[in-house]
């Protein structure tokens, strides 16, 4: 079945304590995105990328680092995490470009202590 | 920068009526998309429409339909012979390879 897949999907965690989210996809997508999604802000784009060892950011790519080694991996990296990233994330993909249907995986919740 | 914005954060229609969803947005991108994604209470993100806005022409998928006027900026998206399985939060985007979301409009079916 073709997907993406998040883990862990639901995270509690304390400040400072660097966590990393996985996000795999199974459809040999070129393109790969990370988003939060916060109440009242709808989803916004953390971080991207279009092929492996190619990323960008997006509009709020700060307190977070991503790394795209394998097609099929991009994690997603919080080296000291802030109660100001307690969110939503979405890991999202496309088959070659951000324009292309991006197929979300389930989400993560993660809280920030 | 992009913005998207989403006048609407609640609407509510009778099953079976038609809905109209707004959106505008603004870029400075010559060559963008537009979309328009459904989040169900299941969390999941689902594409419903995606207009190219070089094609003048409006992106139709079944019961959905969207109104782009370019020079407008603006993308709204009808919702015809609504049920109750449309009840979603329905974000817009728009971008290129960097994709800009509206706040969400939260839509509820009556029956």
């Amino acid at each position: 079945e073709a997907q993406v897949t998040q883990n862990p999907r639901y995270l509690i965690t304390v400040t400072g304590k660097k966590l990393t989210v996985t996000c795999s996809q199974n459809m040999n997508h070129e393109y790969m995105s990370w988003y939060r999604q916060d109440p009242g802000l709808g989803l916004r784009q953390i971080y991207y990328s279009m092929n492996v060892e190619v990323t960008d950011k997006g509009d709020v790519p700060e307190g977070y680092k991503v790394s795209r080694k394998e097609k099929r991996n991009f994690p997603l990296i919080l080296e000291s995490p802030s109660p100001n990233q307690t969110s939503l994330y979405f890991c999202a993909s496309s088959l070659l470009r951000g324009t292309d249907t991006q197929y979300f995986g389930p989400g993560t919740r993660l809280t920030v202590l | 920068a992009q913005t998207v914005t989403q006048s609407q954060p609640e609407m509510s229609v009778q099953e079976a009526e038609t809905v109209t969803l707004s959106c505008t947005y603004d870029t400075s991108e010559s060559d963008y998309y537009l979309f328009w994604y459904k989040q169900p209470p299941s969390r999941q993100m689902i594409l419903v429409i995606r207009q190219e806005a070089y094609k003048q022409q409006n992106a139709t998928e079944n019961r959905f339909s969207v109104n782009f006027q370019k020079a407008a900026k603006s993308f709204s998206l009808k919702i015809s012979d609504s049920q109750l399985g449309d009840a979603a939060m329905y974000f817009c985007a728009c971008g290129n390879e960097k994709l800009t979301f509206g706040t969400g409009t939260r839509l509820t079916i009556i029956p």
